[in-house]
């Protein structure tokens, strides 16, 4: 059964940092790309971030570009989501999820981050 | 990116049928057949319902279909039952290596 955990979430300031984890099982990680996609409270979906399984192609939406970096770790089965210069804007709760084709098959439960002073 | 346009409400009746739209430009839907549907009930985490505009994961029920003309998708809901409340997004792959979601479309069961 896949499973993907989210960690990392929590109460930030404006301008501070956060790193997201995601812990994957259940599936060949170090053959599957992966993307983090957000929802803000109450508002719909907008998707992040996406790498390619073997790291070689990340991409942004462009209101994280510079800010945001996703990575990962297929040794330890994890994704990464290191989050700088944070907005209030950026108060979300974060999915890490499959990549599948062009679209997202399998998602974490989500983890919150709150940008606030 | 510029967001999907979902209209932001749909219904119907037990049984019936309804179609959301999703309508984007050149850029994503029209340029590419990689749209895709989300169903989220309330609290829940997305599940994926159409992909590659047409295409049904396993254990989507066959209710659930997907079609595209030019640069918008739409998502057709067949046999209504009230477990299909739920709100519906749509996504497309875009220029550029993005992804664009429409806002959400909220479908009541009357």
């Amino acid at each position: 059964e896949v499973q993907l955990v989210e960690s990392g979430g929590g109460l930030v300031q404006p301008g501070g940092s956060l790193r997201l984890s995601c812990a994957a099982s259940g599936f060949t990680f170090n053959f599957s790309s992966m993307n983090w996609v957000r929802q803000a409270p109450g508002k719909g979906l907008e998707w992040v971030a996406y790498i390619k399984h073997d790291e070689t192609e990340k991409y942004y939406v462009d209101s994280v570009e510079g800010r945001f970096t996703i990575s990962r770790d297929n040794a330890e089965n994890s994704l990464y989501l290191q989050m700088n210069s944070l907005r209030v804007e950026d108060t979300a709760v974060y999915y890490c999820a499959t990549d599948y084709g062009f679209a997202w098959d399998h998602w974490g439960q989500g983890v919150l981050v709150t940008v606030s002073s | 990116q510029s967001a999907l346009t979902q209209p932001p409400s749909a219904s119907g009746s037990p049984g019936q049928s309804v179609t959301i739209s999703c309508t984007g430009t050149s850029s994503d839907v029209g340029g590419y057949n990689y749209v895709s549907w989300y169903q989220q009930h309330p609290g829940k985490v997305p599940k994926l319902m159409i992909y590659e505009v047409t295409r049904r994961p396993s254990g989507v029920p066959d209710r659930f279909s997907g079609s595209k003309s030019g640069s918008t998708a739409s998502l057709t809901v067949s046999g209504l039952q009230a477990e299909d409340e739920a709100d519906y997004y749509c996504s497309s792959y875009a220029v550029s290596n993005k992804w664009v979601f429409g806002g959400g479309t909220k479908l009541t069961v009357l």
